[in-house]
């Protein structure tokens, strides 16, 4: 089994940009596509990204995804923050063996 | 609209047993894969279970084998999870997610206490 690690949390003020990362632990991160998730208080997930860069309809092109095989780790970029992105974020992947794979989650910070 | 809601959550003693149900609405239910998340009070989120669009393929974390059973019927575009053995640790809230995950439902609370 591999494992996604985040950061537990970062802070950014409202207008920069901030970048959460997600780094595989075995297996290569170009292998499955990787697919990012926010959660607001009391909220269900929803998808901001899937299959590494894609946005589904209605998330603002602020959000980003990419990946990097030399560091074997995806990333969520957010730029112009507003404090509604303040959340916690999930990557999640999987594998042949494991259907799906979760990172800690990220609590990102506006303020 | 895609629509996915939980329901059959609630209190149950170590040991009991409880039946969640997912009621999906929206889409085609028969061809997408299905998936069932959950999330401890406080803590992030883990994969449980995940099943075909046929029910011919099914896979289970380590920590629920053996005493969780995912199963679906397309004819009631409607996905299961059989909960057994419950213990302290199931506490969490349950979410039904059609794979790749770009739909959940709003979840539903399983408290597992004496």
């Amino acid at each position: 089994n591999f494992m996604l690690t985040q950061p537990h949390s970062v802070s950014e003020s409202p207008g920069k940009t901030v970048t959460i990362s997600c780094t595989r632990s075995s297996g290569s991160i170009a292998s499955n596509y990787v697919q990012w998730y926010q959660q607001r208080p009391g909220s269900s997930p929803t998808t901001v990204i899937y299959e590494d860069n894609q946005r589904p309809s209605g998330v603002p092109d602020r959000f980003s995804g990419s990946i990097d095989s030399s560091s074997n780790s995806a990333s969520l970029t957010i730029s112009g923050l507003k404090t509604e992105d303040e959340a916690d974020y999930y990557c999640q992947s999987y594998d042949s063996s494991n259907p799906w794979v979760f990172g800690g989650g990220t609590k990102l910070t506006v303020l | 609209q895609v629509q996915l809601v939980e329901s059959g959550g609630g209190l149950v003693k170590p040991g009991g047993s409880l039946r969640l149900s997912c009621a999906a609405s929206g889409f085609t239910f028969s061809d997408y894969y299905m998936s069932w998340i959950r999330q401890a009070p406080g803590k992030g989120l883990e994969w449980v279970s995940y099943i075909s669009s046929s029910g011919s393929t099914i896979y289970y974390a380590d920590s629920v084998k053996g005493r969780f059973t995912i199963s679906r019927d397309n004819a009631k575009n409607s996905l299961y999870l059989q909960m057994n053995s419950l213990r302290a640790e199931d506490t969490a809230v349950y979410y039904c997610a059609r794979v790749p995950g770009d739909y959940w439902g709003q979840g539903t609370l399983v408290t597992v206490s004496s």
